[in-house]
């Protein structure tokens, strides 16, 4: 069965402190891993994207890792900010096999709070 | 230029009435998806658009859901005979095309509360 899942559930940090996400699939086959970021009341939006032959790829403070072989990534998170609080969802991408459709299957997401 | 829209962003129904979940995709994207993202738990994949057409239903919980998409935009997703386990927030999703690597951008959501 594909599953994503994803630890710690929820985490509180202070601001200015790191901190790192996992994320755990066993989507097959494998197309690509995304992060995104979900705050309070909106939708999720792409923090980034990796495919099989990537193993790491930032974006400004955020820092995602990725082991095809493990089946594992994480993303870093550098310098915390206050704006930084919010879910954070694991998101991996296999492809439907006969309808060719990209297909995403979620993980939990884990919820961030950063402290003052 | 502007993102997805959906509508309401929140609503409040009584069990047992039909509902009407509103997705404004952004311009030019021929895929949709719609989801499910209930309290503690991850997004629900429910039913995708290719233009008009709904290749994949498979995520449709149940017959009291059903969605269409007219003119290869606007997407709406109905809930007959609402039940409390109903109530999520639904998220619509569109993408440029549906291979693999396109983003999906995601609208803002509607709160559907069953009461």
């Amino acid at each position: 069965k594909n599953q994503v899942e994803q630890s710690p559930q929820s985490l509180i940090i202070l601001e200015g402190k790191n901190c790192t996400l996992q994320c755990n699939y066993t989507v097959s086959p494998f197309s690509n891993l995304r992060w995104y970021k979900q705050d309070t009341g909106r939708g999720p939006v792409s923090l980034t994207i990796m495919t099989f032959s990537e193993n790491t790829k930032s974006n400004g403070r955020y820092t995602a890792t990725l082991d095809a072989d493990t089946k594992q990534s994480s993303l870093h998170i550098t310098a915390s900010q206050l704006s930084d609080s919010a879910s954070y969802i694991c998101v991996v991408s296999g492809v439907d096999e006969i309808q060719g459709a990209q297909k995403l299957v979620f993980g939990q997401g884990t919820r961030l709070t950063i402290n003052p | 230029g502007a993102g997805v829209s959906q509508s309401p962003s929140n609503k409040v129904t009584e069990k047992g009435k039909d509902v009407e979940l509103r997705c404004d995709p952004i311009s030019g994207h021929t895929a949709l998806y719609w989801y499910r993202q209930s309290l503690g738990q991850g997004l629900e994949f429910l039913i995708y658009f290719q233009g008009n057409s709904a290749p994949d239903k498979s995520g449709l919980p149940s017959d009291r859901f059903s969605a269409e998409r007219t003119g290869g935009s606007v997407s709406t997703l109905t809930i007959q005979r609402t039940q409390q386990e109903d109530s999520a927030v639904y998220l619509c999703a569109s993408s440029l095309n549906r291979g693999r690597g396109y983003e999906q951008y995601f609208g803002p959501g509607t709160r559907l509360t069953v009461t």
